[in-house]
């Protein structure tokens, strides 16, 4: 079975600018999560979907947003990126909401110039 | 705040000794523990878990201890191998049942040959 797939593996940005990642997670896997992770603060949760709905959510402000399709692939946004935002942006999956046993995708480097 | 630690942020060991790696955590409401093994350039891969019904898991190599006393974890890698080098972490699911973990900072594992 595939584990959790996340595009792209690398990216490069300005200040000003936003981005959208894109996560697929393990076949059967309806919850999808997403974490930042940075050297500083390491890995900080920033939401939850399930059924197409945030369910949770971190204490990131309003730039980071995130969506989740039918098929239970997901996307985070983050608009007017800083350079505070430079950071291992890693997908998870689990196979229920409030399933807690997650699996993480190989993450999205942000880079903000 | 809700918070997870490790007690050391860098543990060296001889390939073939046995590797003991700590973690504190501080919320009593927190049932559910996960350790997570993090190569360089990759996510954070699961290892094994522990719910709070039980003080020991066993699993190929590793084996997890849980002591709610005094709100402590531990991983301990038999036979440690030079593939066992990577940044390992402890999560906590904090309140529960929500699909968040709370994740330490981190211990990195150096494995000498």
């Amino acid at each position: 079975k595939a584990g959790v797939t996340q595009t792209p593996r690398y990216l490069i940005k300005t200040r000003g600018q936003q981005v959208t990642l894109s996560c697929s997670p393990i076949s059967g896997h309806r919850s999808v999560s997403w974490y930042q992770q940075t050297p500083g603060q390491g890995l900080q949760f920033l939401f939850e979907y399930f059924s197409e709905t945030q369910r949770n959510k971190g204490n990131f402000p309003g730039r980071f947003s995130g969506r989740q399709f039918s098929n239970s692939r997901s996307e985070m946004n983050v608009s007017t990126l800083e350079l505070g935002d430079s950071a291992l942006y890693l997908c998870a999956s689990s196979i229920d909401r409030g399933n807690e046993k997650l699996f993480f995708g190989s993450g999205t480097q942000l880079s903000v110039l | 705040g809700e918070s997870v630690g490790l007690h050391l942020p860098t543990l060296s060991v001889q390939e073939g000794d046995n590797s003991i790696i700590n973690c504190a955590y501080s919320n009593s409401a927190s049932d559910y523990f996960i350790w997570y093994k993090q190569e360089s350039g990759k996510g954070p891969q699961f290892i094994i878990d522990i719910r709070s019904n039980m003080d020991k898991r066993q699993g190929q190599r590793v084996t997890v201890l849980l002591n709610k006393t005094v709100k402590h974890l531990s991983l301990q890698i038999a036979a440690t191998q030079p593939g066992d080098s990577a940044v390992y972490f402890c999560a906590e699911n904090g309140s529960g049942n929500t699909g968040k973990l709370i994740f330490g900072q981190g211990t990195t594992l150096q494995v000498k040959p």
